[in-house]
């Protein structure tokens, strides 16, 4: 299974919205309502930001969102701060019954 | 509140093998999926696979059949992975990871991994 595909960084000043891309197939992010997107600092684990596409789990702040296009999902972050300064990674369920990661992008707060 | 603790890093020589625990709290253990994902360093986060903690059946993902083995301990709600034979190239944290939503509600393991644990990083040299 072949990573979903993410652009290696992106960046934004303070206020700014950026938006990152998953560019995946019909047989994960085209397929299934199953995309998630993840924020990670270094030497820490992984932190849920959305799932079910566009669904936001408690306590996570109203300034991220996703949506999803035909085969590419995006995660937009509004209000850019400081402390967005991570690595974010998507996920989509398959059909081969699997998961699979995006490849990863690193936001820089300018 | 839900909580996944890990054991901590393990040294280990290649050939050998290392198991890894993630003790769960704060929820029903049986009703949900784990999950186990890798992240070599300076590298992306791979799904390594998920174990049902009702069933106890396991699905592996592409390029850890074999080596790579889930188990569970059901009345210490702990998940376990062991990893034998070891290669310089299984050097990486490995985390556990609560599937979402429940497998009462979807057996088959669609979702997300909605709580982590804090990793453990297994080191593989001579």
């Amino acid at each position: 299974q072949s990573p979903l595909i993410q652009p290696a960084s992106v960046s934004g000043s303070p206020g700014q919205s950026i938006t990152i891309s998953c560019t995946g197939t019909s047989s994960d992010v085209g397929g299934y309502n199953y995309v998630s997107w993840y924020q990670q600092y270094p030497g820490k684990a992984p932190k849920l930001l959305i799932y079910g596409v566009d669904d936001r789990p408690s306590g996570v702040s109203n300034r991220f969102s996703g949506s999803r296009s035909g085969n590419t999902a995006s995660l937009t972050i509004s209000g850019l701060q400081a402390e967005d300064e991570a690595d974010y990674y998507c996920s989509s369920y398959t059909s081969t019954n699997s998961y699979v990661f995006g490849t990863g992008t690193k936001v820089t707060v300018l | 509140q839900v909580q996944l603790v890990q054991s901590g890093s393990e040294l280990k020589k290649p050939g050998a093998s290392v198991k890894v625990s993630c003790k769960a709290s704060g929820y029903i253990f049986i009703n949900y999926g784990m999950s186990w994902v890798r992240q070599a360093p300076g590298q992306g986060l791979e799904w390594m696979g998920w174990i049902n903690a009702k069933t106890g059946n396991s699905t592996y993902g592409q390029g850890f059949t074999g080596r790579f083995v889930f188990s569970l301990d059901m009345s210490g709600s702990t998940a376990y992975l062991e990893i034998s034979s070891l290669k310089a190239e299984d050097t990486a944290v490995y985390y556990c990871a609560r599937l979402r939503p429940s497998i009462v509600v979807v057996p088959t393991g669609r979702g997300w991994f909605d709580s982590w644990g804090q990793g453990t990083l297994v080191t593989v040299s001579s």
